[in-house]
């Protein structure tokens, strides 16, 4: 079955950089995305990449896919404390509903 | 632009009520979905469906109806409400056609707690 694994917690400096790691196991994943979480609030569409591409730039973020490793990897340029949140891991399979997997979620603290 | 909203955003009950969480989004997406969220468990599928008229069970479906009788609206029934049911339910709906990137919408989620 597939699985989406990440870390739980991260702290990072403000004005340094962010990386957020993520592992899956469904080697059929069509895109993998990124969402970002904020306290009381819903998920919010970070990126996404498809999963014949092997980077993705957007501004500070930036994602890399390792599709033999099945790792994919947010990098936040620049952290801000407003950067501090929860942020999932998701992919949706291919086929039939598409449906998508999450992971448990890493939560950035963004220390000043 | 309302997306997805979902009502109410908190709820108290008593064990044994019951309760429909209501989901409507404006976007004429096919496919919507009920995820429940609890501490370290990240999101979890109750129910989905990819039309009106067409629903299925996700990875938690006990304890939950649905039903999908318009494009639009995606209600959560909880029949007897159990304290295990505690937890934050969010709402999603997505575009479906192939070629696009197809990210799901969430709503701010309804924050339910079973006494």
């Amino acid at each position: 079955g597939e699985d989406v694994e990440q870390s739980l917690f991260l702290s990072v400096r403000e004005g340094d950089s962010s990386v957020i790691n993520c592992t899956y196991t469904d080697s059929s994943s069509t895109y993998l995305y990124w969402y970002k979480q904020e306290p009381g609030a819903g998920l919010q569409l970070l990126t996404y990449i498809f999963s014949n591409m092997d980077m993705k730039q957007d501004q500070r973020l930036t994602v890399l896919l390792n599709k033999k490793d099945k790792h994919l990897s947010l990098r936040i340029a620049d952290t801000q404390t407003g950067d501090s949140a929860i942020y999932f891991c998701a992919e949706r399979q291919s086929g039939g509903y598409q449906k998508v997997t999450f992971g448990i979620g890493t939560k950035l603290q963004v220390i000043p | 632009n309302a997306g997805v909203t979902q009502t109410p955003k908190f709820q108290v009950l008593k064990t044994g009520q019951s309760m429909t969480l209501q989901c409507a989004q404006d976007m004429n997406h096919e496919y919507m979905s009920w995820y429940r969220q609890d501490p370290g468990m990240g999101l979890r599928l109750i129910h989905y469906s990819v039309g009106a008229g067409i629903t299925d069970q996700g990875e938690v479906p006990n304890g939950y109806n649905v039903s999908r009788s318009t494009t639009e609206d995606f209600p959560l029934r909880l029949l007897s409400a159990a304290p295990s049911q505690t937890s934050v339910y969010f709402c999603a709906s997505s575009a479906t056609g192939r070629g696009s990137n197809q990210p799901q919408h969430f709503g701010d989620g309804t924050r339910l707690s079973i006494l």
